[in-house]
């Protein structure tokens, strides 16, 4: 069974910074790009950064480039979110995903972490 | 970037009832690239529909897609207590890829 396990949500000052994490298990986790999505009230789910399955290619959102950071490790199993400057408007909850690449149908989402939550407020 | 509008915002229905569910795509979804994911309260969001049509692995049939070009629809055709929760669609044909704002089946 695919397993998304998330940590590190948490309350912090505009400015500040934090550290997401999620560790996998239940497939091969370097076959396989990652991404980080949030859903925020009222905004919907926003695409936040990605990651290519050997780590080389990396993916932001406009919002959160050149302050956000996606790096994994493929001899642990993790996938993770450095979030610096952090501004209220990055309030969410924060999901780590799976990308399924099937052939004659695309990428999409096949496999979603539970969410933390990420509150900047001061 | 693909704006998706999904409608009704709430739709509320009793167990038993067929429930429809829409998303339009401010351009053509190429490929028919789009999925659909349930999201109830407290858990993950879960994959439905891939590819406009294909059920993901261990959806029940009642869940259907169907679909092309800017125009989607997800249909339940029988609802059980547990498919109350939030949809979104997602486009997966054109980067950005984009989510829809999401529909909220409730419990009449």
């Amino acid at each position: 069974e695919v397993q998304l396990v998330q940590s590190g949500g948490d309350l912090v000052q505009p400015g500040g910074s934090l550290r997401l994490s999620c560790s996998a298990s239940g497939f091969t986790f370097s076959d396989y790009a990652l991404h980080w999505l949030r859903l925020a009230p009222g905004r919907g789910l926003q695409f936040v950064s990605s990651i290519s399955a050997n780590g080389v290619n990396t993916y932001y959102g406009d919002s959160v480039k050149g302050r956000f950071t996606i790096s994994r490790d493929n001899s642990k199993n993790t996938l993770s979110l450095q979030m610096n400057s952090l501004r209220t408007e990055d309030t969410a909850v924060y999901y780590c995903v799976r990308r399924q690449n099937v052939a004659g149908v695309g990428q999409f989402f096949d496999s979603w972490g539970l969410g933390v939550t990420v509150t900047v407020s001061s | 970037e693909i704006v998706l509008t999904q409608s009704p915002g709430t739709q509320s229905l009793s167990p038993g009832e067929r429930a429809t569910l829409s998303c339009r795509a401010s351009q053509n979804v190429n490929s028919g690239y789009l999925a659909w994911y349930q999201h109830r309260p407290g858990q993950a969001p879960r994959l439905l529909i891939y590819g406009a049509s294909s059920r993901a692995t261990g959806i029940p049939d009642r869940f259907s897609g169907s679909g092309s070009g800017t125009d989607f629809t997800l249909t339940i055709s029988r609802l059980e207590p547990e498919d109350f929760a939030v949809f979104y669609c997602q486009q997966y044909g054109s980067a950005p890829y984009t989510f829809g704002q999401g529909t909220k089946l409730e419990i009449k």
